[in-house]
């Protein structure tokens, strides 16, 4: 069964950083690209996010680009997700979300619980 | 923000048809990219529904069912259920944006 745990979520002030996990079970992690995707309270679905398998593509939604970094260790079954100079509009759920390939195929077929981020001073 | 327009919600009665537009433009669905299906129960994480505009993971029935013309999609639920009831969004990919964007969401509500 595929299971994607986030952590790290927690309550931040504007302008400071906060780094998200996402342990990976029940499928052969480093065979499949990931993804962040988010939803702040009561809203819709943006997402943050893309890293292929072997790390070597990476992309980022224009809101978080140059603020966010997206990593993963393939030897420990993660994805993490970097943010700093954090703004109250980064407020919301981060689901962590499995990508069908090992490349973007631009969809998600398993998405985790979620880790709530709330940046306010 | 979202790119994807959908009506904020529906209804039926039970064992009833509804259906869900999803509207997009000339960089995204009329582009040609595949549109995408998620079912979002309260308090849970998203679902995936339809794939690759038509298509149904294992384990979803086949209430259930996608088609896409030109620049929208839509989403078909055949006999409505009380368990029906949730949020449901579309997803594609935009060129201009270069990168997913998903729809505005539409509530389900069965009466």
């Amino acid at each position: 069964e595929v299971q994607l745990v986030e952590s790290g979520g927690g309550l931040v002030q504007p302008g400071r950083s906060l780094r998200l996990s996402c342990a990976a079970s029940g499928f052969t992690f480093d065979d499949y690209a990931m993804h962040w995707v988010r939803q702040a309270p009561g809203k819709g679905l943006e997402w943050v996010s893309v890293i292929t398998w072997n790390s070597v593509s990476i992309d980022y939604a224009d809101s978080v680009k140059g603020r966010f970094t997206i990593s993963r260790d393939n030897a420990k079954n993660s994805l993490y997700l970097q943010m700093n100079s954090l703004r109250a509009e980064d407020t919301a759920l981060y689901y962590c979300a499995k990508d069908p390939s090992g490349y973007d195929s631009n969809y998600f077929d398993y998405w985790g619980q979620g880790t709530l981020v709330t940046v306010s001073s | 923000q979202s790119v994807l327009t959908q009506p904020p919600s529906v209804s039926g009665a039970p064992g009833q048809r509804v259906t869900i537009s999803c509207t997009g433009s000339s960089s995204n669905i009329g582009a040609g990219y595949d549109v995408h299906w998620y079912q979002q129960l309260p308090g849970t994480a998203p679902k995936l529904l339809i794939y690759g505009n038509t298509n149904r993971p294992s384990g979803v029935p086949d209430r259930f069912s996608g088609s896409k013309s030109g620049t929208s999609a839509s989403l078909a639920i055949a006999g409505l259920q009380a368990e029906d009831e949730a949020d449901y969004f579309c997803q594609s990919y935009d060129s201009s944006l270069s990168g997913c964007v998903f729809g505005t969401g539409t509530k389900v509500t069965v009466l």
